[in-house]
């Protein structure tokens, strides 16, 4: 079957650095995306990465190595804001997107 | 650029009645559009893939004949859950490929609709 993990909830401290991980196993691969979602609120679209490598855009930085099937999202500089749902998703090889189940990240002031 | 909107984005109504909710794109044309529903501190669960001007592919375990989904346009598309009842309370999302950027992949989400059903 398919299957996104990632960590149900992380606490952090503002101006801080956090790392939200997300591994996956998934019938074929065609990108890995990161979205943040407030609550009550849509995903907004973060990262997205199909090749293997870092991939750094202001404050959050995107991570994938495909062979381990590992991902993750690093934030840097954590504002109040941040405190947010991280939200992995696998785009398989139909081009459907499989979702993992959130990370809700809470900033301690 | 690539707005989504969605509209109401939230609706009260009773137990049997139908609810439509409709999906646009802005400023860009979508060829695909997607529904979601996210229960309370779950993720997103795709119901169907609505692509314009053909039926529907809805995912195992939606009923298509509860949630009718059409794709009239290249701008919008619609959900309308027939004979609604309470545990169809959810929070749905569309969400929307740009036809110009088909290549990316990259799905554009609308601001969501909060179904409450009494």
């Amino acid at each position: 079957g398919q299957n996104i993990d990632q960590p149900t909830e992380m606490t952090a401290t503002e101006g801080a650095i956090v790392q939200i991980n997300c591994t996956y196993q998934t019938s074929g691969f065609n990108g890995l995306f990161w979205y943040q979602q407030h609550a009550g609120e849509a995903p907004t679209f973060l990262s997205y990465n199909v090749l293997d490598g870092l991939e750094e855009k202001g404050r959050f930085s995107s991570f994938l190595s495909r062979s381990k099937g590992y991902s993750y999202l690093l934030l840097k500089e954590l504002q109040m804001k941040d405190s947010a749902s991280y939200l992995c998703a696998v785009m398989d090889s139909n081009y459907q997107l499989i979702w993992g189940a959130g990370t809700k990240l809470i900033i301690k002031p | 650029g690539a707005v989504v909107s969605q509209h109401p984005s939230w609706v009260i109504c009773k137990s049997g009645t139908s609810v439509k909710i409709e999906c646009r794109s802005l400023d860009f044309q979508a060829t695909t559009m997607f529904w979601y529903r996210q229960f309370p501190k779950q993720s997103l669960m795709l119901m169907a893939t609505s692509n314009e001007g053909s039926k529907a592919t809805y995912e195992q375990g939606v009923e298509k004949d509860k949630f009718l989904i059409n794709h009239a346009s290249l701008t919008l598309s619609t959900l309308t859950v027939t004979s609604a009842h309470p545990e169809d309370s959810s929070f749905y999302i569309c969400s929307a490929r740009d036809q110009e950027r088909e290549g990316t992949y990259e799905q554009y989400f609308g601001p969501g609709t909060r179904l409450t059903v009494t």
